[in-house]
């Protein structure tokens, strides 16, 4: 089946600083979705992108539809320690019949050093 | 605010136990999902609904037992569940489509004793 690869798998930063992680597939997606998972809570949909190429940004963060459409990648800017969390990355995947499934990332795990 | 709910939030149940888990959603979707999250691993889908008919069901056991009557309401019946089967159980929802933009519950935390 499909699979998404991200990276890195966690990273540790200061606040303040920006961040970027990335998710590449072997395939072609027409959607690319970014989540953030608190502990302990469902995952909330963060960005949604729909075409390749585009560049969507929702307060501090910024996502970006890669042109092969076999990538996107997630910038935070000017960090915060509610930023920390697991992102995930997801793109839908024809599972046959006229049926969707979402195809997710193993995610990145942030942590923020006030 | 989340427009998927889920109960109960944690839940602790012997392996011979039954109980059920119950998502609701307050967006108007016509789909939704059931997945499993263990450590460390992806998020498993286990069961998919499109207007109330099972469209998925990803190679699950069958102490797992999903139910949906009605496009709002989703349960998953749980029995004889194995210690190794804990893990957060979301419930996700999503319009229906190609886009599938799934909107996803806070969970349910369960343990296995």
């Amino acid at each position: 089946g499909q699979q998404l690869n991200q990276s890195p798998q966690s990273m540790f930063i200061q606040e303040g600083e920006d961040v970027s992680m990335n998710c590449t597939s072997s395939s072609i997606f027409n959607t690319w979705l970014w989540y953030k998972q608190d502990p302990g809570e469902g995952p909330v949909l963060l960005i949604a992108l729909y075409k390749a190429g585009e560049l969507t940004s929702n307060g501090r963060l910024t996502a970006q539809f890669g042109t092969t459409r076999k990538d996107s990648f997630l910038n935070i800017s000017a960090s915060i320690p509610s930023d920390v969390g697991i992102y995930f990355c997801a793109g839908p995947s024809d599972s046959g019949a006229g049926s969707y499934q979402l195809t997710f990332g193993k995610g990145t795990k942030l942590s923020v050093i006030p | 605010e989340t427009g998927v709910t889920q109960t109960p939030r944690h839940l602790v149940m012997g392996m011979t136990n039954k109980k059920s888990l119950k998502c609701e959603q307050h967006l108007g979707h016509n789909a939704m999902y059931w997945y499993k999250q263990s450590a460390k691993k992806p998020l498993e889908l286990m069961f998919v609904y499109n207007f109330k008919e099972q469209t998925e069901n990803n190679s699950v056991p069958s102490r797992f037992s999903p139910e949906c009557p009605n496009s709002s309401h989703l349960f998953l019946h749980l029995h004889t569940l194995q210690p190794e089967d804990s893990a957060l159980y979301l419930c996700a929802s999503s319009q229906g489509g190609v886009q599938e933009t799934q909107y996803f519950g806070p969970g349910t935390r369960l343990l296995v004793l």
